[in-house]
């Protein structure tokens, strides 16, 4: 168990819907990250929040949004799903330093429909 | 722009003899090199990492890797193979004073009996 959490496990959903997938870090983590995982694409980095502030953008698509939250809970709003949204999507969390390692947590499956 | 290469789509050996997964990166600044493993239907799980000092590191479940500077390369070793180490391999690079993780695109490993 690393520690990161996960909410929900899998989610199906049609296309053009909007869905929520939440994440808590390790007790005291204060970096969240978040990524996606598609057969064809492996894996992709989205976005990276320190303490409540965006810290690092990658591939994430402009439908798609993230926050964290004062108790460094994550969200990652999807909308105007489209079925090559299906995916693993993954959140991890990591310590201050440049050294630490992510933690990651056991993904969110969507199925857009 | 940096990036991180794992040649090897998939790996296979027989269970006993030797592994190697292979990794290299190029990277402007000093890298971060880590090691992580996935199972089927599981997030990722940290195997080992290269922050400074010696360059061959060892990680968990008996895994090994050696960072090499001349070549760029971080590649994961261990002595002799078992069927459970069958699993898909990450190699992933940070550059000190990045936030970003820059992943390669996996490796999957069989071990046959």
């Amino acid at each position: 168990d690393s520690g990161v959490t996960q909410t929900p496990k899998h989610l199906i959903t049609a296309t053009g819907q909007r869905v929520t997938l939440r994440c808590s870090p390790r007790s005291g983590d204060l970096s969240v990250y978040w990524y996606q995982q598609s057969l064809d694409q492996g894996l992709q980095f989205l976005i990276q929040y320190y303490n409540g502030e965006e810290r690092a953008k990658g591939n994430i698509l402009e439908r798609f949004s993230a926050q964290q939250f004062p108790d460094l809970h994550s969200e990652l709003n999807l909308s105007s799903l489209e079925l090559g949204d299906s995916a693993l999507y993954f959140c991890a969390s990591s310590g201050e330093r440049f050294g630490d390692e992510q933690f990651f947590g056991p993904g969110t499956r969507l199925t857009v429909l | 722009a940096q990036s991180v290469a794992q040649p090897e789509d998939q790996v296979n050996v027989a269970e006993g003899n030797p592994l190697t997964v292979k990794c290299t990166y190029s990277v402007s600044g000093n890298p971060y090199l880590f090691w992580y493993v996935q199972y089927p239907n599981r997030g990722l799980q940290f195997l080992l990492k290269y922050i400074t000092g010696d360059n061959l590191v060892k990680g968990s479940y008996g895994f090994e890797a050696e960072f090499n500077k001349s070549q760029t390369s971080f590649h994961l070793k261990k002595p002799s193979a078992l069927v459970s180490d069958s699993a898909l391999y990450f190699c992933a690079v940070r550059i000190y004073n990045f936030n970003k993780f820059y992943f390669g695109s996996g490796t999957k490993l069989n071990v046959k009996p």
